[in-house]
């Protein structure tokens, strides 16, 4: 199974902040990596899907790059309903894993 | 409107059995693959199971494989979760989610999740 290693595992930020979450694979796996955005007592929610392709009727102020082993997730400009927790999840193989998440909190 | 509604979830002694439903409406259930995620309290994303379009290829996490069968009806579009020798550690949130993109899988729908207690 592909393993994936998000950084870091928790992370402080004020609105308005830039931030930038990592997402590592064990094995290289092309573009096949997607992220979601969990909030508290809900469902994932799909945000980037082949590493850069961003899900319809999500903002702008979300962005994906990387391929290979190495990803990253950036947010922009944090708004107030960013903070939560995000997931990488790699497609590339048929069990499709997951990080371990990156919880986003108010600073 | 795509919709997922799970079912079935609660309370299950160690050693037993819970069969979970998946509810599907808003597309046409038979074109998708179909998965099972789950999240135990306090914890990440767990991948759990997968069945394809037409219920011919599966596929298990190594952590369920031999315990857990994930099957579909596709006349009542309706995805299914049967697990057995339960642990303390199955008890978790179980979602089932829509796999769309082709080559590029993604989980586009999820459900609102299940709730699976394992306790004597």
């Amino acid at each position: 199974d592909i393993q994936m290693t998000q950084s870091p595992s928790s992370l402080s930020a004020s609105v308005g902040d830039r931030v930038t979450i990592t997402c590592r694979a064990s094995q290289s796996m092309s573009s096949y990596l997607n992220w979601y955005q969990q909030k508290p007592g809900k469902a994932p929610k799909l945000l980037i899907y082949a590493a850069s392709s961003l899900q319809s009727g999500v903002p702008s102020r979300f962005s994906g790059s990387g391929s290979g082993t190495d990803f990253t997730l950036t947010i922009s400009s944090l708004q107030p309903e960013d903070f939560a927790t995000y997931y990488c999840q790699q497609s590339y193989s048929t069990l499709y894993t997951f990080g371990q998440g990156t919880k986003l909190e108010i600073k | 409107e795509v919709q997922l509604v799970e079912s079935g979830g609660g309370l299950v002694q160690p050693g037993g059995s819970l069969r979970l439903s998946c509810a599907a409406s808003g597309f046409t259930f038979s074109s998708y693959a179909m998965h099972w995620v789950r999240q135990a309290p306090g914890k990440g994303l767990e991948y759990v199971s997968a069945i394809s379009s037409n219920g011919g290829i599966t596929y298990y996490a190594n952590s369920v494989k031999g315990r857990f069968t994930i099957s579909r009806d596709n006349s009542k579009n309706t995805l299914y979760l049967q697990m057995g020798s339960l642990r303390a550690e199955d008890m978790a949130v179980y979602y089932c989610a829509r796999e769309d993109g082709g080559a590029a899988a993604f989980f586009d729908y999820w459900g609102q999740g299940t709730l699976v207690t394992v306790s004597s």
